[in-house]
């Protein structure tokens, strides 16, 4: 068990530009959850993953804001025109999808929007 | 929008004493977990209580459940410098699976 692994730890970017980000579950999860942590708040909750089908997205989350995970193993976050309001920590989180899992998080992914 | 609230927000106490944080939430849940984050690290899972459950321990962590308030608390006995950290409660929804809400947090400053 290596954790949840995320890439880049972070990123800075000027405003419109696009930005990926990566994760890398713990290889025996199926679910997959990416949330958005801002300064002195909690995890807000973005989407999630059974394997390789999207169950939920935020509403909160705009057209700009896309994840996928092609095989069911890793995931992408990317992020189109960013705007300062974008900057954030982005959490992935996976676990297994039977009982009550806890969720197991990277370090997450910093970015900071210029 | 945010499922939970917590209270205190903030919480500095001497290292040695008891800690206790609250959380409230607003709708039927299948369980509440909560969660520790180091300043710029990720979270990390401490404990969970089922909706039919009212206490569970681990360690010097107690989590106490009271779903006809929609309250929960956590209490860490003897608490140590190292236990400074952000603390988190999560839901879980009734009917819902998988998708854990997150409430604001309490920041816990443990003075040595």
């Amino acid at each position: 068990d290596t954790g949840v692994s995320q890439n880049p730890r972070h990123k800075i970017t000027k405003r419109g530009q696009n930005v990926t980000f990566r994760c890398d579950p713990i290889s025996e999860h199926n679910r997959l959850y990416w949330y958005r942590q801002t300064l002195g708040q909690g995890p807000e909750f973005l989407t999630y993953f059974q394997n390789e089908a999207q169950l939920e997205k935020s509403r909160l989350l705009s057209d700009r804001f896309s994840a996928e995970r092609p095989k069911g193993s890793f995931s992408t976050l990317e992020i189109q025109r960013t705007e300062q309001g974008d900057s954030a920590m982005y959490l992935c989180a996976s676990s297994i999808d039977t009982g009550d899992p806890p969720l197991h998080f990277g370090n997450g992914t910093r970015l900071t929007v210029t | 929008s945010q499922q939970g609230e917590e209270d205190p927000q903030a919480l500095s106490i001497q290292e040695g004493e008891n800690a206790t944080m609250n959380c409230s939430y607003k709708t039927s849940i299948n369980n509440l977990q909560w969660y520790r984050q180091n300043s710029g690290r990720g979270l990390v899972h401490l404990i969970l209580i089922r909706s039919n459950e009212r206490e569970k321990h681990s360690g010097r962590l107690r989590v106490t459940l009271d779903t006809s308030k929609k309250s929960s608390s956590l209490l860490i006995t003897a608490s140590r410098a190292a236990d400074t950290a952000s603390y988190f409660c999560a839901t879980v929804f009734s009917g819902n699976t998988g998708k854990l809400i997150f409430g604001q947090g309490t920041t816990l400053q443990v003075k040595p």
